[in-house]
């Protein structure tokens, strides 16, 4: 199975949270990102964690880890349109390139 | 953190012939990264580049059809060659900075005919 993923979609309407959910396997993952990809642009780091977090809030953006259920998980509070973009999970070690998983697409509507 | 341009931003290619992509950074930078990203998938890492050496390439990806120039800090070319419509893609310059994290490039739109 991969490394890392996520589900590949998910719509919600303008103004409600968003919760956008990632699982991983390597267990000595050190670093957990989130990146957002707007059409026909690169990726944009949002966010990171270290593992021996559980929690990190950014403005809107509230990033939680379960590290016993390698479970990620960024929630969107306020949703608005502009962030619709695909978001991508990404695990890490140290100097070692990261994994991403294959992205959710985040759709908003009125 | 790093602000990274990439040129072409797109690009549409004949079959057999080959392209190449330059990437530039805002700051020196040690290792540089290219990355495919297909449609509908995860980004594929294809080599790391690093100043002064040879780079450094992933499984399924070889010198002949990607080479790589790393000629200084700040820069970085890859060449897409003898392309097939296989190759279209969305071509990434990725670089490390400011410890873990990772910085991208807008991305070269390719569309192989």
């Amino acid at each position: 199975g991969e490394d890392v993923e996520q589900s590949l979609f998910l719509s919600v309407r303008e103004g409600d949270s968003s919760v956008i959910n990632c699982t991983y396997t390597d267990s000595s993952s050190t670093y957990l990102y989130w990146y957002k990809q707007e059409p026909g642009a690169g990726l944009q780091l949002l966010t990171y964690i270290f593992s021996n977090m559980d929690m990190k809030q950014d403005q809107r953006l509230t990033v939680l880890l379960n590290k016993k259920d390698k479970h990620l998980s960024l929630r969107i509070a306020d949703t608005q349109t502009g962030d619709s973009a695909i978001y991508f999970c990404a695990e890490g070690r140290g100097s070692y390139i990261p994994t991403f998983g294959r992205g959710t697409s985040l759709i908003v509507h009125p | 953190s790093a602000v990274i341009s990439q040129k072409p931003s797109r690009d549409i290619c004949q079959r057999g012939t080959s392209l190449t992509i330059q990437c530039q950074v805002d700051s020196q930078v040690t290792m540089m990264f290219w990355y495919r990203q297909q449609p509908g998938q995860s980004l594929t890492l294809i080599a790391t580049a690093n100043q002064g050496s040879e780079a450094t390439y992933e499984s399924g990806f070889v010198i002949d059809k990607f080479p790589i120039s790393r000629p200084n800090l700040t820069f970085s070319t890859l060449t897409v060659s003898n392309m097939s419509p296989e190759d279209s893609s969305i071509y990434l310059c990725s670089v490390k900075a400011g410890g873990n994290e990772q910085y991208f490039g807008p991305g070269t739109r390719l569309t192989v005919t």
